[in-house]
């Protein structure tokens, strides 16, 4: 069974810093290229942006509005997916979810973790 | 960027009756467009890939259709369980794009 458990989130204030942490099971995370998909309180969803898998490169490429204060990463040997967030600023409270994107086949967001709170407030 | 514009904002249904959702891209596409279902308080479900195609586990009353600029979701015969907000999404080019949702609502 596919899971994906997102920790990390809670309050910070308009300028700080938070690392999220995605941890993956059930298939075959180093194979995988895993994104980050957000919501703000009562809004759509937003796309933060995708990452790779290493054997196709490994890069990854952001929203406009997160470009230059986040960064995605990922640790193949801990099955581990990362977010940090940087300079943070009020528009970014939302509920941030963890997702697969491409696996080979197509790209879409076949499974999603549970999502973790981010409130960015003074 | 790909815009996607999807509408109806909300729509008010009854259980058995046939429901579409439309979707429109900025740009041609082919075929690169998935939907989603999101519950109030759950994270969204993958519901159909590829424009056509069903996800693994999805009822077969719920389709999409289109291919270009045009796409659409249709759910042939409400349940009660399919209340809820759906997403459209344009994974053709980055920065991937969502549609606004539209709430279905009894």
């Amino acid at each position: 069974e596919v899971q994906l458990v997102e920790s990390g989130g809670g309050l910070v204030k308009p300028g700080g810093s938070l690392r999220l942490s995605c941890a993956a099971s059930g298939f075959t995370f180093s194979n995988a290229w895993m994104s980050w998909v957000r919501q703000a309180p009562g809004k759509g969803l937003e796309w933060v942006g995708r990452i790779k898998s290493q054997t196709d490169g490994g890069t990854a490429e952001y929203a406009a509005p997160v470009k230059g204060r986040f960064t995605m990463s990922r640790d193949d040997s801990k099955n581990t997916l990362y977010l940090q967030t940087n300079s943070l600023k009020t528009d970014d409270t939302a509920v941030y979810y963890c997702t697969t994107w491409y696996s080979g086949s197509y790209f879409a967001s076949d499974y999603w973790g549970q999502g973790t709170l981010v409130t960015v407030s003074s | 960027d790909i815009q996607v514009t999807q509408s109806p904002s909300s729509l008010s249904a009854s259980v058995g009756d046939r429901v579409t959702i439309t979707c429109r891209a900025s740009q041609s596409i082919s075929s690169s467009f998935n939907w989603y279902q999101q519950k109030a308080g759950k994270a969204p479900k993958l519901l159909i890939y590829a424009a056509s195609s069903l996800q693994s586990g999805v009822p077969s009353r719920f389709s999409g259709s289109g291919s270009g600029t045009d796409f659409t979701l249709t759910i042939s015969s409400l349940q009660p369980e399919d209340f809820a907000t759906y997403y459209c999404q344009q994974s053709y080019s980055t920065p991937v794009t969502f549609g606004q949702g539209t709430k279905l609502e009894i």
